[in-house]
């Protein structure tokens, strides 16, 4: 299996833009998980799906922020307007749900590296 | 809440020395614990874990146990090597939800 991937690796973008991330989980998971990680905020959890269905946004920063995911194999995150604070590391992560709940076992991407100027 | 707290970094030791790396938590119930490990330019991926009181868990010569009565899961290596140098992220699962807790990470770097 490929693992989860993400694009693009890198965005640049100037204030005010919008900014689109995707995210290809792992065939077979059932749950994906949206995180962002800067050196003062450490590792935060956005929103995280389970059967496509958003079940927690509760980590979503304000309303620029927005998350989709029309299938099983694909989601975004969009930020509309980009800001210089929203400059961090996005990453996507799957996990094979079980009896449920989701397994223990998160299953993360490379990451996309977004920097608003 | 429930809650991982992990030693700041960065942490710097030379080739083949003894790794400690604390954490504590806080949680009601009986918490799932782990260690994730990121190198860099990549995403997390799991090093280890353990499900329940006294439990080991290991994977490349690392170790942890979880320990309930003083609610750690210290990180520990005999004989760490500079493929070691990454952040060490510490976190847990309440099995009350899907979500998984992280602490704020320990950046390693191993000196050859």
């Amino acid at each position: 299996d490929a693992g989860v991937i993400q694009s693009p690796r890198h965005e640049v973008t100037e204030m005010g833009q919008e900014v689109t991330l995707r995210c290809k989980p792992i065939s077979g998971h059932d749950y994906l998980f949206w995180y962002r990680q800067t050196m003062m905020r450490g590792l935060e959890l956005l929103i995280y799906f389970n059967n496509n269905v958003p079940i927690d946004d509760s980590g979503m920063p304000e309303d620029r922020f927005s998350a989709k995911m029309p299938n099983a194999s694909f989601s975004t995150l969009k930020i509309q307007p980009s800001e210089p604070r929203d400059s961090a590391v996005y990453f996507c992560a799957s996990s094979f749900g079980w009896t449920g709940k989701s397994t223990d076992t998160q299953y993360f991407g490379p990451g996309t590296r977004l920097t608003v100027l | 809440g429930d809650s991982v707290t992990q030693m700041e970094g960065p942490v710097t030791l030379s080739e083949e020395a003894f790794l400690t790396i604390n954490c504590t938590y806080t949680a009601t119930g009986y918490p799932s614990l782990f260690w994730y490990v990121q190198y860099p330019g990549e995403g997390l991926q799991l090093l280890l874990k353990a499900t329940k009181a006294d439990d080991k868990g290991s994977n490349k010569g690392f170790e942890a146990t979880y320990r309930k009565e003083t609610t750690s899961f210290h990180l520990e290596k005999g004989s760490v090597q500079v493929s070691d140098s990454a952040v060490y992220f510490c976190a847990l699962n309440p099995n009350r939800d899907d979500k998984i807790i992280f602490g704020k990470g320990t950046r390693l770097h191993i000196l050859p």
